[in-house]
């Protein structure tokens, strides 16, 4: 059964902390994606990366970063965080096409940031 | 504009009845489609997958193309309170996906 998983489930931090999001992918995908989901506004993509230590942004990168170092691995980072970051993340990765193919979803951390 | 447009709902409907969910587009370039459906506290999974336009049927779900109105649209026949969930539709292009807000579905017995 292939498989995304994420560190954590629910999360909960305080402003100013640094925050570390990590995602794990069992399936030899090249591309991960990092989104997170607000009511109304639905899935939203904060960064991905293609290739491993190959990353670029998306609609959303403001506040945050990532770092891809083996190719099974994405992970994101809130340098900073505050209570706007408050959200729903998720983590997806697919295999290489043109067309943006299936991508396989987490089950997504809840983060709440005081 | 939104690249992809869908209403968020929430739809209530009876069991048995069937329901419409559609969303809009607006670049006419891409030709891949998606629906995803996503269950309170899980992350969203791939409900069905068309390429271009016409119809794709699985069991009791369509997914329709429209590529003369941008109009992507998904048909649910004899709903079941096990469809109750989000439906994201989503277009595919560039190893991206574009996805639409989501449209919360409640099916009650």
């Amino acid at each position: 059964d292939v498989k995304v998983t994420q560190s954590s489930r629910y999360l909960v931090k305080r402003t100013g902390e640094k925050v570390f999001l990590e995602c794990v992918q069992d399936m030899d995908h090249e591309n991960m994606f990092w989104y997170r989901q607000d009511p109304g506004l639905g899935l939203r993509l904060i960064y991905f990366s293609y290739d491993v230590k190959m990353k670029e942004k998306g609609d959303i990168p403001e506040g945050y970063s990532v770092s891809r170092e083996k190719k099974e691995r994405f992970s994101l980072i809130l340098e900073s965080a505050s209570t706007n970051q408050t959200s729903m993340y998720l983590c997806a990765s697919s295999s290489r096409t043109p067309a943006g193919n299936e991508q396989f979803f987490g089950p997504g951390t809840r983060l709440t940031v005081l | 504009q939104k690249e992809v447009e869908q209403d968020p709902g929430p739809l209530s409907v009876p069991e048995g009845a069937i329901v419409s969910l559609n969303c809009t587009y607006s670049n006419s370039a891409f030709q891949y489609f998606m629906w995803y459906r996503q269950y309170s506290r899980k992350g969203p999974e791939l409900l069905m997958y068309t390429y271009s336009s016409g119809n794709k049927e699985d069991g009791r779900f369509t997914a329709q193309v429209d590529k003369s109105s941008k109009y992507i649209s998904l048909f649910i026949r004899d709903s079941q309170p096990s469809d109750s969930a989000t439906y994201l539709c989503a277009r595919g292009g560039y190893n991206k996906l574009i996805f639409g807000a989501g449209t919360r579905l409640a099916v009650h017995p």
